[in-house]
């Protein structure tokens, strides 16, 4: 159980264009959702809280124009990164709370993007 | 949040218990301790969570001081494949829950 998903594990986009990235929880409804971004060798820097039905709430120094999250419904979350450019490259990785056990939180595979 | 200190690598010899220590001297009565891991370009990978009892599951033991200051981790018989960086985060639960994750520990278990 807990078993979280994203999609796609990884993509390549030219400087300008803009990617969607879809988090779900497969076996679990989730009222949060979470954004982590991780730079290479260095540690997981949350983005994000993405609450169902609501707007999400972006951490100090995350442009919210630039990162667009949605969290439609109690499985899905997406991430937009909008007129991506090349420091936008990074592994985004997100993860959801069960609402059973509110306790933890599980994580997906993450997407690796690369803007060239 | 209660800071989290970790040392920044550790080796282990296969079949032997890893044993990885986290400092938490600021954590309040209401914070949980949590371990995670992150094997290379992976998710994050729960391992166990406590609050003030020791716990135990499949994969790992907590052992979390009376004063509540330190816990460590044990992976009773490490494998090759628990090498990978263990992040130690406490947290109030149920409130918000964002995880602020610091360096952890990258653990190599040896041959």
């Amino acid at each position: 159980g807990a078993v979280v998903s994203q999609h796609p594990s990884w993509v390549i986009c030219k400087s300008g264009t803009s990617v969607k990235i879809e988090c779900r929880s497969l076996d679990f409804q989730a009222t949060t959702m979470f954004w982590y971004r991780q730079f290479p060798k260095q540690s997981l820097m949350l983005m994000a809280t993405s609450n169902e039905g609501s707007k999400a709430t972006y951490e100090q120094g995350v442009e919210k124009d630039k990162f667009l999250i949605n969290h439609a419904s109690l499985t899905l979350s997406t991430l937009t990164v909008t007129s991506a450019h090349p420091e936008d490259s990074s592994f985004y990785i997100c993860s959801a709370r069960p609402s059973v056990f509110q306790v933890t939180q599980f994580f997906g595979p993450g997407t690796r993007l690369t803007v060239l | 949040d209660a800071k989290t200190t970790q040392p920044p690598s550790m080796d282990c010899a296969e079949g032997r218990a890893a044993n990885l220590p986290c400092n938490h001297s600021t954590i309040s009565g209401n914070e949980y301790v949590y371990w995670y891991r992150q094997i290379h370009s992976q998710g994050p990978q729960y391992i166990i969570h406590g609050l003030k009892n020791n716990e135990t599951n499949e994969m790992a033991s907590l052992i979390i001081t009376e004063d509540r200051k330190s816990s460590t981790l044990i992976l009773p018989h490490a494998t090759l494949r628990d090498t990978a960086v263990y992040y130690c985060i406490v947290r109030v639960a149920l409130t918000g829950n964002q995880f602020y994750f610091g360096t952890g520990t990258s653990l190599t278990v040896i041959p």
